[in-house]
């Protein structure tokens, strides 16, 4: 099992609509979570740091549910400029910091 | 203020060349992170570095590549004989030294291996 998965999508979103997606981890160790966000043949970026108690950022919205370990990413009103690879990101301090990232779920916005 | 830079940005080697791609940190980062990318596929962890230490090589195959950060100069991934397989976008990242849990790794823009 991947110790991070992710619906590879695509998730064909009109414009305006809400969208949401989920990721799981495999490790209750997991101490920090991201969203990262990638286009196309670019390098990935952080879109935001999910925190315990959920967090919001403009049309964004992630929450944790450790309980059964998995994070999700709404997008309220999406734009056209949305569409990109979304890239679930987890951290453990037993694995040295290191970064694992899901395969991404892609999400394409059309008018 | 410069960020994470890679060099070269594209690179065409031969089967069986030797391909050296080249991170240097944002100022200030001295934990540089190696990642690979398969065409439409997600980041596959490769290795982790501090400065003159490894930390983590778990993600690296076990032939032929190679990783290293000096105490001077950027951060270099080596990959020996390359074949068509080792053709992907390869990424870099740094995050500052001893940083807390929750802080982000910054990307530089990759360097695109194509082997012919």
């Amino acid at each position: 099992r991947k110790e991070v998965e992710q619906d590879p999508g695509p998730f064909n979103v009109p414009e305006g609509a809400t969208v949401a997606f989920n990721c799981t981890y495999s490790n209750s160790a997991s101490q920090s979570f991201f969203w990262y966000r990638q286009d196309c043949r670019k390098e990935p970026k952080l879109l935001m740091s999910v925190y315990s108690s959920g967090n919001e950022d403009g049309r964004f919205t992630a929450q944790l549910n450790r309980a059964s370990q998995y994070i999700s990413l709404l997008i309220r009103d999406s734009k056209l400029s949305d569409s990109a690879t979304y890239l679930c990101v987890v951290n453990r301090k037993a694995a040295g910091n290191k970064l694992t990232f899901g395969g991404g779920t892609r999400v394409l916005v059309k008018p | 203020n410069a960020g994470v830079m890679q060099n070269p940005r594209h690179l065409v080697r031969r089967r069986g060349q030797e391909a050296r791609l080249r991170c240097s940190p944002m100022k200030g980062h001295s934990h540089v992170y190696w990642y690979r990318q398969l065409p439409e596929e997600g980041l596959k962890f490769m290795v982790y570095l501090q400065k003159e230490n490894i930390i983590d090589e778990s993600g690296m195959p076990k032939e032929r590549f190679s990783a290293e950060f000096p105490k001077e100069g950027p951060s270099i991934l080596r990959i020996q004989q390359v074949v068509r397989g080792d053709s992907a976008a390869y990424f870099c990242a740094s995050s500052p030294r001893d940083s807390p849990m929750n802080t982000e790794a910054f990307f530089g823009q990759g360097t695109r291996l194509t082997v012919v």
